[in-house]
């Protein structure tokens, strides 16, 4: 078991559906990110909010929205998305810069 | 590219025997982490060392660092078949949260 949760576990969204990922934790970190992982690829980062703000945008395209309502909650809103964005998104959490980041077990995304 | 590189790509060995995996990266760094990831599953923290230490242990895992080469290594001791995962290396960017993760070694060890 992780400790970061994200839900759903599996997506499958046509290109006009809007959708969101959640991602939880309860560890009391204060950093929460966004990454995408293709197949046999390392995670390459999207979003980084630090104190609920946001603190890195890796030149996302606008159709991936980040969201951080709460220390505890992170979202990605999804809408228009090509089939180029299926992927494995994974969230993490860290408490500051210079620790260990936790992961979640990921979003299995795939665009249809 | 800031990428990081490993190598080998990929790595196949016989139960009990060691792993060795490099990790090399282009810019200065605070910290370098390592990582592992079973198929499907999120990653998982390994072990974090300081651009100011050399080596460091955690269990069966040696980590050596040499900021002058800019390079890394990571050393599982006795493999064991739970150990056949994905491992990957972190290097911090600049003193930011961004880090830029290894393109990875793909490990199976076989009973």
């Amino acid at each position: 078991d992780t400790e970061v949760t994200q839900t759903p576990k599996h997506l499958v969204m046509g290109m006009t559906n809007k959708k969101s990922l959640k991602c939880e934790q309860h560890m009391g970190h204060r950093a929460m990110y966004w990454y995408k992982q293709k197949a046999k690829k390392p995670p390459e980062l999207m979003f980084v909010y630090s104190y609920e703000k946001l603190s890195i945008n890796e030149s996302v395209p606008s159709r991936f929205s980040p969201e951080c309502p709460n220390s505890s909650l992170l979202n990605l809103h999804l809408h228009a998305l090509q089939p180029e964005d299926s992927a494995l998104y994974l969230c993490a959490s860290s408490q500051d810069r210079v620790q260990p980041q936790h992961f979640g077990d990921g979003t299995r995304l795939s665009i249809l | 590219s800031q990428q990081g590189e490993e190598d080998p790509q990929a790595l196949s060995i016989q139960e009990g025997e060691n792993a060795t995996m490099n990790c090399s990266y282009k810019t200065s760094i605070n910290n370098l982490q390592w990582y592992r990831q079973n198929s499907g599953r999120g990653l998982v923290h390994l072990i974090l060392i300081r651009s100011n230490e050399r080596e460091k242990h955690s269990g069966r895992l040696r980590v050596t660092l040499d900021t002058s080469k800019k390079s890394s290594s990571l050393l599982i001791t006795a493999s064991r078949a739970a150990d056949t995962a994905s491992y990957f290396c972190a290097t911090d960017a600049s003193g930011t949260y961004k880090y830029i993760f290894g393109t990875g070694t793909r490990l199976k060890v076989l009973a």
